[in-house]
């Protein structure tokens, strides 16, 4: 079975630039996830999906962040304008809900200078 | 709002030996989920275990043990006969009931000497 698919793997940018990353979810899982990880710290949960709606965005910077997830499938999270702040690494996840156990990608590490 | 607390940034210890790996977790709800990841070097967040609230079981998996005690909230990890391959970040984290999400602590950067 094919795990979370994220691309790209690295980006470097400057600040003041927008970045996409995209997301390709396990088959069959309705729930996706975002999360950002600070060298040093535990993931931090932006934005939670259930299928194509958002349940949980209590956490993501609505000012520069926003997220999709069309037709309840792949998803994108975009970035405008990056800041330093911003370097982390941005992890996508699902699951099928309910509590259960989500499973990660390998992330895309986001360098802004 | 939910909490973990790791402790532990930082083990170190030579391989055969036996490690425990320390979580707190500070939760309202009285349905929960408590969970343990690994992230090795590769940065992939691998999933061990998932415990609910409501079953204080201990579990064993091959070298690997959990203690839960709600007691003291805590929700402890076990490595015996440690070996170099163990060598990673380890997470533990919880989610509530009426939400998927996982809060996250700090994480225990695990070092294991041969």
């Amino acid at each position: 079975e094919a795990g979370v698919a994220q691309s790209p793997r690295y980006k470097i940018i400057e600040k003041r630039q927008s970045v996409a990353f995209w997301c390709n979810p396990i088959s069959g899982h309705a729930t996706l996830y975002w999360y950002q990880q600070i060298l040093g710290q535990g993931p931090k949960l932006l934005i939670q999906f259930q299928n194509n709606g958002v349940v949980d965005d209590s956490q993501l910077p609505k000012d520069r962040f926003s997220a999709e997830r069309l037709k309840g499938v792949d998803s994108t999270l975009k970035i405008q304008p990056a800041k330093l702040e911003d370097s982390a690494v941005y992890l996508c996840a699902s699951s099928l809900g309910g509590n259960t156990e989500a499973f990660f990608g390998q992330g895309t590490r986001l360098t802004v200078v | 709002a939910q909490k973990v607390t790791q402790a532990q940034t930082e083990i170190s210890v030579v391989e055969k030996e036996d490690v425990t790996l320390d979580c707190v977790y500070e939760t309202r709800d009285t349905t929960y989920y408590l969970f343990w990841y690994k992230q090795p070097p590769s940065g992939e967040l691998v999933f061990l275990i998932r415990r609910n609230s409501f079953d204080e079981q201990n579990e064993i998996s091959g070298r690997y043990s959990w203690n839960f005690q709600k007691s003291t909230s805590s929700f402890n990890f076990t490595i015996t006969a440690s070996q170099v391959v163990d060598s990673a970040v380890y997470f533990c984290a919880l989610s509530e009931g009426g939400a998927d999400g996982l809060t996250f602590g700090k994480g225990t950067h695990l070092i294991i000497q041969p």
